[in-house]
């Protein structure tokens, strides 16, 4: 079974903070993803990659930053954090396309204060 | 707006009945469509998928029921185990090597003993 491991599990932050939310995947998997979940909106892409140094831009990228810095590690940044950002976020990976099982870790909770 | 919709929003059923979820898309290109299945704490985990060119799936209880000139499919859960109660969504993929999936908004089943 592929594991995707996020960190942390859970954050609070203040307007206007910094955060940066981990994942890692051990699966030699090249695609991940970054989606965010709210009530009424369901899982929406934020950011996803296709490989180390790769980033393409999702349905709702404003004021996310994403960085893939190797196959396994992809990281998501929030450097002006806002109230509207705090949201359920979930990572996932699959080999090789959106047609093909996804994977996700067990999500991190945001809360921006 | 919403490209993929998911009716109803909650739905309970009794142990032992058929659950039915519905889905609807507006993009006539979506090609493949799988079914996500949350449990609470946890990530969305892959249950059954189908491919546009099928009109029926299936895997063990679980049928997805496939209408393209509708634009429309259902998840039919036969035997509904308390153990099924989630949230199921029902997603899209966009055509090509694009790496997207459009997710619905959730249903939520609750199996009552």
């Amino acid at each position: 079974e592929a594991a995707v491991t996020q960190s942390p599990r859970n954050k609070v932050t203040v307007t206007g903070g910094n955060v940066t939310l981990s994942c890692r995947q051990t699966n030699s998997h090249n695609y991940m993803y970054w989606y965010r979940q709210d009530t009424g909106h369901g899982l929406r892409l934020i950011h996803y990659s296709y490989g180390a140094g790769n980033l393409q831009i999702g349905d709702v990228p404003d004021g996310y930053k994403a960085t893939r810095t190797t196959q396994e590690d992809f990281f998501l940044l929030l450097e002006l954090a806002s109230p509207s950002q705090t949201s359920l976020y979930f990572c996932a990976s699959s080999p090789r396309t959106s047609n093909e099982r996804l994977f996700f870790g067990h999500g991190t909770k945001l809360s921006v204060l | 707006q919403q490209q993929v919709r998911q009716s109803p929003q909650s739905l309970t059923v009794w142990e032992g009945e058929t659950a039915i979820l519905n889905c609807s898309y507006e993009n006539s290109a979506f090609d493949y469509f799988p079914w996500y299945q949350q449990f609470p704490g946890e990530g969305p985990a892959l249950l059954i998928s189908i491919l546009s060119v099928s009109d029926k799936k299936e895997d063990g209880r679980f049928t997805i029921f496939f209408n393209k000139r509708e634009k429309k499919l259902s998840l039919h859960i036969a035997d509904s185990q308390p153990g099924d109660s989630a949230t199921y969504f029902c997603a899209a993929s966009v055509p090509g090597n694009t790496g997207k999936l459009i997710f619905g908004l959730g249903t939520t089943l609750q199996v009552q003993p």
